[in-house]
């Protein structure tokens, strides 16, 4: 089973900086790699698919890099909206798994 | 509009069974992967499985084969989850999603509202 690990666990963070999440995998997934926002009480919601690739309807300041082990989330100017707990999840072997998420708190 | 709608909170009791559900709409039901996931209260997403509607070809997590039970029913769009002993550890919150591009690879592009699961004595 790939293990995908998240750093930081948590961050606290003023409007308008720049955010950045990092997903370590346990081994190569190339670029199955996609990332999920959930906010309280609602179900998680799609941000990047493929590492990289955008998704339509989500603000262009979320963005996603990296291939084979590592990976990064960038939310670029952070706004109130943000505060969320995001997910990476690899969707390159069976089973898929799950980052344990990283919550992002406005300061 | 493509969307997933899941069965409603149960409250249950040990040792019951419970079925819930999760119909698809808007698109082409038995040609997108759905999965189930996991999470606990005040947890993380933990990810059960996925089921294809158009031939029921299924794929459990080690951590839940044997545990539940994933199935689909084409001819009504609908895709269950079901126990056939609960425990209490088996409280949670549960959500079905789609796999997005048609594709076994592919992402969660659209999820449930979710399904509470309470068992409780």
């Amino acid at each position: 089973e790939i293990v995908l690990t998240q750093s930081p666990d948590f961050q606290s963070v003023t409007p308008k900086e720049k955010v950045t999440i990092t997903c370590r995998a346990s081994q190569s997934i190339g670029s199955s790699l996609h990332w999920y926002q959930q906010k309280p009480d609602q179900s998680p919601k799609l941000l990047i698919k493929y590492a990289s690739q955008s998704i339509s309807g989500v603000p262009s300041r979320f963005s996603g890099s990296g291939s084979g082990t590592d990976f990064t989330l960038t939310i670029n100017s952070l706004e109130a909206e943000d505060a969320a707990t995001y997910y990476c999840h690899q969707s390159s072997s069976l089973p898929r798994t799950f980052g344990q998420g990283t919550k992002v708190e406005i300061k | 509009e493509v969307q997933l709608v899941q069965s409603g909170a149960e409250v249950k009791k040990p040792g019951e069974s419970l079925k819930i559900s999760c119909k698809g709409s808007g698109y082409s039901f038995t040609s997108y992967w759905i999965g189930w996931v996991r999470q606990m209260p005040g947890k993380g997403l933990e990810w059960m499985g996925i089921i294809y509607p158009g031939d029921s070809d299924t794929r459990y997590s080690p951590s839940f084969q044997g545990q539940v039970t994933i199935s689909a029913d084409k001819s009504i769009s609908t895709a269950y989850l079901q126990w056939s002993s609960l425990k209490a550890s088996d409280t949670a919150m549960y959500y079905c999603a789609r796999l997005g591009d048609g594709y076994i690879g592919g992402a969660f592009d659209i999820w449930g509202q979710g399904t509470m699961v309470t068992v409780s004595s």
